[in-house]
């Protein structure tokens, strides 16, 4: 069964940091273009960062960057995002995201699986 | 950055009917766009791609529409377990990619 599982999620105090994983199961995560999305507290979906299959390009947004690192370990299967510098706006819950193979290699960026989220909590 | 609206914000349907949302670009995407479904407590759901192709597993009922500025998602005929809210999202210009605001189906 294709699967993602994210971890890492918890209680961080402004300023803190936090690493999120994401464990994928059930495919080769090396050949797949990756996203990290997040949804605050009864909010919509906000675009994180994205990252290619190989890791060389890494895409963020404007409200993380700078202060968020998005990786990959493709020999483990597994995607990270390390959350530096955590704002109280930054408390959501955080889905990783596969783009499908065919997608990327038009640029196309939409997610056909997700995990079921990790939750991250920035308050003092 | 492409604003993505979403029309209306809540939807009160009955079981059998159907439903109609619109999803507005602030300019252009050609027919970048997916449409993904969410039940509280869950992830999203990819439904359409490509403006009006359904992904695996996405029953008929489901049909994607438009392209450039504006699209549309219709449910032909409601069932219990597509009360939920649903979410556009452009790739066309990205990054960073946007989703719209959704829409919230709800049982009338």
């Amino acid at each position: 069964e294709v699967q993602l599982v994210e971890s890492g999620g918890g209680l961080v105090q402004p300023g803190g940091s936090l690493r999120l994983s994401c464990a994928a199961s059930g495919f080769s995560l090396s050949s797949y273009e990756m996203n990290w999305v997040r949804q605050a507290p009864g909010k919509g979906l906000e675009w994180v960062s994205d990252i290619n299959s190989s890791g060389s390009v890494r895409y963020y947004a404007d409200s993380v960057k700078g202060r968020f690192t998005i990786s990959r370990d493709n020999a483990k299967n597994s995607l990270y995002l390390q959350m530096n510098s955590l704002r109280d706006e930054d408390t959501a819950v955080y889905y990783c995201g596969r783009v499908p193979m065919a997608a990327s290699s038009y640029h196309y960026n939409y997610l056909d699986v997700w995990g079921k989220g990790t939750t991250v909590t920035v308050s003092s | 950055e492409i604003v993505m609206t979403q029309s209306p914000a809540a939807l009160s349907v009955s079981l059998g009917e159907r439903a109609t949302l619109s999803c507005r670009a602030s300019q252009s995407v050609s027919s970048n766009l997916a449409w993904y479904l969410q039940k509280p407590g869950q992830a999203p759901r990819l439904l359409i791609y490509g403006a009006s192709t359904r992904a695996a597993g996405t029953p008929a009922r489901f049909s994607g529409s438009g392209s450039g500025t504006d699209f549309t998602l219709t449910i032909s005929s409601l069932q219990s377990e597509d009360f939920a809210v649903y979410y556009c999202q452009q790739y066309d210009h990205w990054p960073p990619l946007t989703f719209g605001g959704g829409t919230k189906v709800e049982i009338k």
